[in-house]
């Protein structure tokens, strides 16, 4: 499979921002999807970018560049509900998920 | 409402056993995927099926056995070969495989398989 890989664990305040980085071997054109998962539970579709650039979807943006095999996702404004794993996806892949916690 | 089932939620094997999870989507998706989940890591494709009557292997594919004979459903084997088999297990489904683009998928709510 594909080597994706993220950081481990991020921890922020509360109405703050974080980035979570990805990086993956890119092969053709394929987008890339994110994730967010709560323990225990199956994951939750975030965000998918096919083209190169930014995605704002509510407090939750994500960034793609496909040649340099590179996306991002944003969270602002953060809120305690929000701490959890979040998984970015290429094709069949996964990354191993990078948890998020949120301190009040 | 169309979704994803697995059955059952909790599943406990003893050495030696083979089991069997139950994969059911009413969604009229083409693919269906079986991921593995250990604690504190990503998610590991074991085997995905992009067309019924036919499926590939994953990375982990090793102990495990599917069958496609129905759109609907993709149940997973874990045969007494897997020696490590405690883990979080997700199904999942996409409108098409990765043959004809990129899809997001439809999660099941998985099932934890213990070994005891």
């Amino acid at each position: 499979g594909q080597n994706i890989d993220q950081p481990t664990e991020m921890t922020a305040t509360e109405g703050a921002i974080v980035q979570i980085n990805c990086t993956y071997q890119t092969s053709g054109f394929n987008g890339l999807f994110w994730y967010q998962q709560h323990a225990g539970e199956a994951p939750t579709f975030l965000s998918y970018n096919v083209l190169d650039g930014l995605e704002e979807k509510g407090r939750f943006s994500s960034f793609l560049s496909r040649s340099k095999g590179y996306s991002y996702l944003l969270l602002k404004e953060l809120q305690m509900k929000d701490s959890a794993s979040y998984l970015c996806r290429y094709k069949l892949s996964f990354g191993a998920g990078t948890t998020v916690t949120v301190r009040a | 409402d169309g979704g994803i089932t697995q059955s059952p939620k909790y599943l406990f094997r003893k050495e030696g056993q083979n089991v069997t999870l139950s994969c059911e989507q009413n969604l009229n998706h083409d693919a269906m995927y079986w991921y593995r989940q250990d604690p504190g890591q990503g998610l590991r494709l074991i085997y995905y099926s992009q067309i019924v009557n036919d499926f590939q292997k994953g990375d982990i594919a090793e102990g495990y056995s599917v069958s496609r004979e129905k759109k609907e459903s993709f149940p997973l084997t874990v045969t007494s070969a897997q020696k490590n088999p405690t883990a979080f297990y997700l199904c999942a489904s996409s409108i098409a495989g990765t043959g004809r683009g990129n899809y997001g998928y439809t999660f099941g709510s998985g099932t934890r398989l213990t070994v005891v």
